[in-house]
């Protein structure tokens, strides 16, 4: 069965400082993957998402995720934080050719520091 | 914009009672899915529906059903509230096809006192 780790379920970074939030997958078939971000008192929203081509995807606000297929990577970064995105990311998996669930790491919350 | 509803954000009910969580999506998806989320556990998929009167079980069911008469609305139904299903709740929906996202609501937070 497919599962998502995510490393850390904390991670406090000072404001303008690079950050990496780490997701690992395990599946025996291959995979999309995602990372949602969650805003305070708000649901999920899709930030970026890996299904073909070039491992390397990026968001509109800075962040971008590498697919490492050796690995069973799909880690997050950031080069340059700021006060607002302070949040809770999710990183989820969902198998190709299976129509059905998205399976959802247990999130990490991302604290900016001033 | 994508546009999924949820008709509560915040909801008190006593154990025992019936609650009734709904959720509206506006972009003809066919898939649905019902949440719970807590802290350290993540989100865990109660329910889920691929098509108008048609459900299937997630990973946590019990104590739970699920309703879907209408293609945009899925409701969640707590049968006889107890306090352990104080979380909050999570809709969303999804077009077929395994590479689409989910789409989800700003969420229900539910405490059963």
């Amino acid at each position: 069965a497919q599962s998502v780790t995510q490393l850390d379920s904390q991670v406090p970074v000072f404001e303008e400082a690079p950050v990496e939030l780490r997701c690992n997958y395990s599946s025996s078939v291959s995979v999309y993957l995602f990372w949602y971000v969650q805003y305070p008192n708000q649901g999920l929203q899709l930030l970026l998402k890996y299904l073909s081509g070039s491992t390397l995807v990026e968001s509109i606000n800075g962040f971008e995720a590498e697919f490492n297929k050796s690995q069973t990577s799909f880690h997050l970064r950031k080069p340059s934080v700021h006060i607002s995105d302070t949040a809770e990311y999710f990183c989820a998996v969902r198998l190709r050719n299976r129509d059905d669930k998205i399976i959802f790491g247990k999130g990490t919350r991302l604290h900016i520091l001033p | 914009d994508v546009k999924v509803t949820q008709s509560s954000r915040y909801l008190v009910k006593r154990t025992g009672e019936k609650v009734f969580l709904e959720c509206v999506q506006d972009m003809d998806h066919e898939n649905m899915f019902w949440y719970r989320q807590d802290p350290g556990l993540g989100l865990r998929l109660i329910y889920f529906s691929y098509d108008v009167k048609m459900k299937e079980k997630g990973d946590i069911p019990e104590g739970y059903s699920v309703s879907r008469e209408k293609k945009e609305r899925f409701s969640l139904i707590l049968e006889s509230a107890s306090t352990n299903q104080t979380s909050m709740y999570l809709c969303a929906s999804a077009h077929q096809g395994d590479n689409q996202p989910q789409h989800f609501g700003d969420g229900t937070r539910l405490s059963i006192l």
